[in-house]
């Protein structure tokens, strides 16, 4: 079955920069995208962007355009997402999901990033 | 950006009754609307995609309607698991965007 396995929950302090990843298996790893979203405590999840395994092209939701790089390793089937100059309201559960399709059926455990100086 | 309005924000339902949750869009998402549903500490959980079709493995009780702006997701019976919070989410435009969330609770 598809899971994805995320990094481990993260302290920054402000201005830094972050680095998640998310390891696949039981799925062809270029067969599927990997979106990433971000979800503050109490809000909606919000979409950040996703990246073509199988190209590593990605493509950026605009608030996240400049700040975020979303690249992947064919070798090892992992996605990774990285943020630069984090701030406070950076703080949230960071998630990496799998799919063809624009909704998102599998999903990571979840990442807790929080950001404080 | 298309903004998802989730109503309400929180829904008393007692077990056994029929929760009707609704989500209204800023403009027409034709049928590109999905539902999740989230419990504390883990991921969303998909549950229906086009705003009507069933994600693999969920029961029948969970059903949607809607197309353009107002959608509406009812779960006929509800069950003591289905107590969480459920949001819906627009794919027909980039950004994919969520609603900001309906929480159910038992009454």
């Amino acid at each position: 079955q598809v899971q994805l396995m995320q990094s481990g929950a993260e302290v920054k302090k402000p201005g830094a920069s972050l680095k998640v990843s998310c390891k696949t298996s039981g799925y062809t790893f270029t067969g599927l995208f990997i979106h990433w979203l971000r979800q503050v405590p109490g809000q909606g999840p919000e979409w950040m962007g996703w990246i073509n395994p199988n190209s590593g092209d990605p493509e950026y939701a605009q608030k996240f355009q400049g700040r975020v790089t979303m690249t992947r390793d064919t070798s090892t089937r992992t996605a990774y997402m990285e943020m630069r100059g984090l701030r406070s309201d950076d703080t949230a559960v960071f998630y990496c999901a799998s799919g063809l399709t624009p909704y998102f059926e599998h999903w990571g455990q979840g990442t807790l990033v929080t950001v404080s100086s | 950006e298309i903004v998802m309005t989730q109503s309400p924000a929180t829904l008393s339902v007692s077990p056994g009754e029929r929760a009707i949750l609704s989500c209204r869009a800023s403009q027409s998402v034709s049928s590109n609307l999905a539902w999740y549903q989230q419990k504390p500490g883990q991921a969303p959980r998909l549950l229906l995609y086009g705003a009507s079709t069933r994600a693999t493995g969920i029961p029948a009780r969970f059903s949607g309607s809607g197309s353009g702006t107002e959608f509406t997701l009812t779960i006929s019976s509800l069950q003591s698991e289905d107590f969480a919070v459920y949001y819906c989410q627009q794919y027909n435009n980039w950004p994919y965007t969520f609603g900001q969330g309906t929480k159910l609770e038992i009454k």
